[in-house]
């Protein structure tokens, strides 16, 4: 069982595009975690989301946690191919166990 | 300096064989985790030891053996090797396990069974 399904799995995009990662769980989580891992590397925090409702930007990546904190999105705008790699969502357990969503991967071509 | 160090970073090896592979923070942290991840790149938990005592054992094969000598090393034995066991293995480390503390990855081992 799934507990965090991250959608879309795949998105092939151009740069300057806008895109939404999402990330949906039927738990509530402690706080949100987004990452993001490179080929060959291990994954690296972009940012905690802990509130519900929290809203958090990253220079043009925004992220939002659930009202409920059951869910959170991750908004890029204007990609660039430096933006290009592996999306991971987490949730965390009181424990500081996480727990991960599928992943999304992002291609953006120049 | 690198942070979270794990050795080696390929590793191919026959099926039935025993192989190690070890991690390092100079953190300072007193949690350490092993994940796997898989070739759909789905990151799951293994193990996590905070003061090198074992805290989470997800349900993992008794083949997998972690050990942790010190607070700053965490090692991941496996015995009698198995296709399935192909991943990349990611060692991490935080200051404390409670929610919302950064985790950082090591660069990952990625293990191929022939």
């Amino acid at each position: 069982t799934q507990l965090l399904e991250q959608s879309p799995q795949f998105l092939s995009i151009q740069e300057g595009e806008n895109l939404t990662v999402y990330c949906n769980s039927s738990s509530v989580f402690s706080s949100l975690q987004w990452y993001r891992q490179e080929p060959g590397e291990g994954p690296v925090l972009l940012v905690t989301v802990v509130t519900g409702g929290e809203v958090k930007k990253l220079k043009r990546l925004t992220f939002q946690f659930g009202d409920a904190r059951k869910d959170s999105s991750l908004h890029i705008t204007a990609a660039q191919p430096g933006d290009t790699g592996l999306y991971l969502c987490a949730g965390v357990r009181n424990t500081g166990k996480l727990i991960f969503g599928q992943g999304t991967t992002l291609q953006v071509k120049p | 300096d690198t942070a979270v160090s794990q050795t080696p970073k390929y590793l191919v090896t026959q099926m039935g064989n025993d192989k190690s592979i070890k991690c390092e923070q100079n953190l300072g942290h007193d949690t350490m985790y092993w994940y796997k991840q898989d070739s759909k790149k789905f990151l799951k938990i293994m193990f996590s030891y905070n003061n090198k005592e074992l805290i989470i054992n997800e349900t993992v094969p008794n083949r997998f053996s972690p050990k942790s000598p010190d607070k700053a090393h965490l090692n991941l034995h496996i015995n009698s090797l198995e296709l399935g066991d192909s991943a990349v293995y990611f060692c991490a480390s935080t200051a404390t396990a409670t929610s919302g503390n950064t985790i950082y990855f090591g660069e990952g081992s990625w293990l191929t069974v022939v």
